[in-house]
């Protein structure tokens, strides 16, 4: 079963809009990442957010995560149309392995 | 540096053959992880090696298998092909020395086998 579950499945908005998408998990982590997808082609790493953190910035990203909700947010602001992609958020329950949820697919219309 | 890079691209095989995947990861890096990915099960988790030696599997069967070698690199073997193993099957490599927790992991392009 999937350990990170990401919320909404599929997101449209204008660009220049901000986007916020959202990871739910089941069991406690050392740290969660996320992960960019361009259509059929390899992952590329976002950011990465430890346990012990609860805000991090990068550039246009910035990740929360909540541990006792077991909840993390990616919000990419003032979207660009390059920013279209599916979104994965990926967790380490268990050693040495990563699981990821089934993603977001982000479309940022010109 | 060179990124990940996968060989072959892209592979057509038929129900019951066998099929090497090729992954060279990025120079120092001494982890790689192999991942399935669907559009019905996403992606999923196969297998860990670092230093040669597996670390942790996911939950498939005994038809796929992995190996490292001295140098890092790493191949997966999947044996017997059914019609439901046709996916994109990525590697990602990582430094792989932050203990159990998961590094940062860098994607190759991924080989798109497709099984008749």
């Amino acid at each position: 079963s999937q350990q990170g579950e990401e919320d909404p499945q599929a997101l449209s908005i204008q660009e220049g809009e901000n986007a916020t998408m959202n990871c739910s998990y089941k069991t406690s982590i050392n740290n969660l990442q996320w992960y960019r997808q361009n259509s059929g082609r390899g992952l590329v790493h976002l950011i990465l957010i430890r346990s012990n953190e609860r805000e991090k910035h990068s550039g246009r990203l910035r990740v929360t995560l909540d541990t006792s909700k077991k909840s993390s947010s990616l919000l990419i602001t003032a979207s660009r149309a390059a920013d279209t992609a599916s979104y994965f958020c990926a967790t380490d329950a268990s050693n040495y392995k990563l699981t990821f949820g089934k993603g977001t697919l982000l479309t940022v219309n010109p | 540096k060179a990124g990940v890079t996968q060989t072959p691209r892209y592979l057509i095989k038929t129900r019951g053959q066998q099929v090497t995947l090729s992954c060279s990861p990025i120079s120092g890096h001494r982890s790689v992880s192999w991942y399935q990915q669907t559009p019905g099960q996403g992606l999923q988790f196969l297998f860990e090696y670092f230093s040669e030696t597996q670390r942790n599997k996911g939950n498939f069967p005994g038809r796929f298998s992995g190996r490292q070698f001295s140098n890092s690199r790493s191949e997966m073997n999947v044996s017997t092909l059914e019609l439901g193993d046709s996916a994109l099957y990525l590697c990602a490599s990582s430094l792989g020395l932050s203990g159990r927790s998961s590094d940062t992991q860098y994607f190759g392009p991924g080989t798109r086998l497709t099984v008749l």
